[in-house]
């Protein structure tokens, strides 16, 4: 099966740093991932979707990098501040697919 | 835009009650809708794929006498949790994809339902 893993469950930073999360994916590569912001008691939210063929893709503050040698995806968020605690959830697609296969999410914690 | 309201947000009740939640796209038409199950620290775990005027499609596991699903119009799905007990409290989410769009294209989400069967 394909698995979609973020290995850690917690992450805390300080404000003004970067921060980093990590997303593994098993057997082969999928057309896309895409990256949601979940606050608790809420549904997740849209934040990027990186194709297969890209290498890094930017919005404001945030960065996602897809590294299929690795089979890994990166999500980096600069600059980072306290309203930028959350849940952060990686999910995969399969090619011609619209089902989404999401990791387990990464809680992010910036401490002021 | 792309906002979808899922109602109710919150519910408690006794166990062997039917529970209907319903996922609406407000502002764009959704020919496909998701229903999802979240426990505490676990991932999204998809239940179905509700397709407009069609049976839903439901994952391995998902008993579909249980969870019945009903995606009448382009706007609105709905689940109901048929004869609840307590094993079925956990957070429901619904999500919707736009009319005419297949991969590639995010889903947007409601906000969900905590279910609570006492």
């Amino acid at each position: 099966s394909q698995k979609i893993e973020q290995n850690s469950e917690a992450l805390n930073i300080q404000e003004g740093k970067t921060a980093t999360l990590t997303c593994n994916y098993t057997n082969y590569s999928p057309a896309y991932l895409q990256w949601y912001r979940q606050d608790p008691g809420r549904g997740p939210v849209f934040l990027l979707l990186i194709r297969e063929n890209e290498k890094e893709k930017r919005k404001e503050r945030l960065k996602v990098t897809f590294d299929t040698t690795l089979k890994q995806s990166l999500f980096h968020i600069t600059a980072s501040q306290p309203a930028d605690s959350a849940t952060y959830l990686c999910a995969r697609a399969g090619a011609g697919s619209y089902q989404l296969t999401f990791g387990k999410g990464t809680k992010l914690s910036v401490i002021p | 835009g792309a906002v979808v309201s899922q109602h109710p947000s919150r519910v408690i009740c006794k166990s062997g009650t039917s529970v209907k939640i319903e996922c609406r796209s407000l502002d764009f038409q959704a020919t496909t809708m998701f229903w999802y199950r979240q426990f505490p620290k676990k991932s999204l775990m998809l239940m179905a794929t509700s397709n407009e005027g069609s049976k839903a499609t439901y994952e391995q596991g998902v008993e579909k006498d249980k969870f019945l699903i009903n995606h009448a119009s382009l706007t609105l799905s709905t689940l109901t949790v048929t004869s609840a007990h307590p094993e079925d409290s956990s957070f429901y989410i619904c999500s919707a994809l736009h009319a005419g769009v297949y991969s590639n294209q995010p889903q947007h989400f409601g906000d969900g339902t905590r279910l609570s069967i006492l």
